[in-house]
């Protein structure tokens, strides 16, 4: 079954880049996501990356993705102290279902 | 657009007592779904509906759990009898299920539910 890894913490200096790990099982997989939850809230929906792609770039954010490790990584460049929150990595396997695999989820403290 | 309205925000129950936790997904989605976060066991999966039909509950703790989906624009998820250990914040998500887009899921903001 697929399973998705994460570290549980990360602690970065404000203006700093942070860099969040995650790896995955599936080799089917499709779809991998990335949503921030901060306190007392649900899930946002950050960005997204398609398996036949390497990188993908929106504004702070950059994700990697690594298919022969298995590997995806989440960069947030010039970290600001409202980036503090928990971040997930989700994976969908291709194939036609709807049901996502998150991480246990990485909580980045950012600190001035 | 609101997003994903649930409701209550927070409930305190007795055990033993019936729990009913609601959810309108986002106008125009067509899949729903209901999700448990604690910090033991992380996000969990309970219930999965697509067009309203529920179509993967394995998830479900046990029939104490139940959840319905009775029109495109509203659910329940309801836990009788309620237990201690039902304590936990519970998440409905929706998902626009337009190509392209039919992963994308969009959270509520949870309810959070002590069970005493």
């Amino acid at each position: 079954g697929e399973d998705v890894e994460q570290s549980l913490f990360l602690s970065v200096r404000e203006g700093d880049s942070s860099v969040i790990n995650c790896t995955y099982t599936d080799s089917s997989s499709t779809y991998l996501y990335w949503y921030k939850q901060e306190p007392g809230a649900g899930l946002q929906l950050l960005t997204y990356i398609f398996s036949n792609m390497d990188m993908k770039q929106d504004q702070r954010l950059t994700v990697l993705l690594n298919k022969k490790d298995k590997h995806l990584s989440l960069r947030i460049a010039d970290t600001q102290t409202g980036d503090s929150a928990i971040y997930f990595c989700a994976e969908i396997p291709s194939g036609g279902s709807y049901i996502p695999t998150f991480g246990r989820g990485t909580s980045l403290i950012v600190h001035p | 657009d609101a997003g994903v309205i649930q409701s209550p925000r927070h409930e305190v129950t007795e055990m033993g007592q019936e729990v009913t936790l609601r959810c309108k997904p986002i106008s125009g989605h067509n899949s729903l779904f209901w999700y448990r976060q604690t910090m033991m066991r992380g996000l969990e999966l309970l219930i999965y509906f697509n067009n309203n039909v529920p179509i993967d509950d394995s998830g479900m703790p046990e029939d104490r759990f139940s959840a319905k989906m009775p029109n495109a624009s509203f659910s329940t998820l309801k836990i009788q009898p309620s237990e201690p250990r039902d304590s936990a914040v519970y998440f409905c998500a929706s998902s626009p299920g337009r190509p392209g887009q039919e992963y994308e899921q969009y959270f509520g903001p949870g309810t959070r539910l002590t069970v005493t």
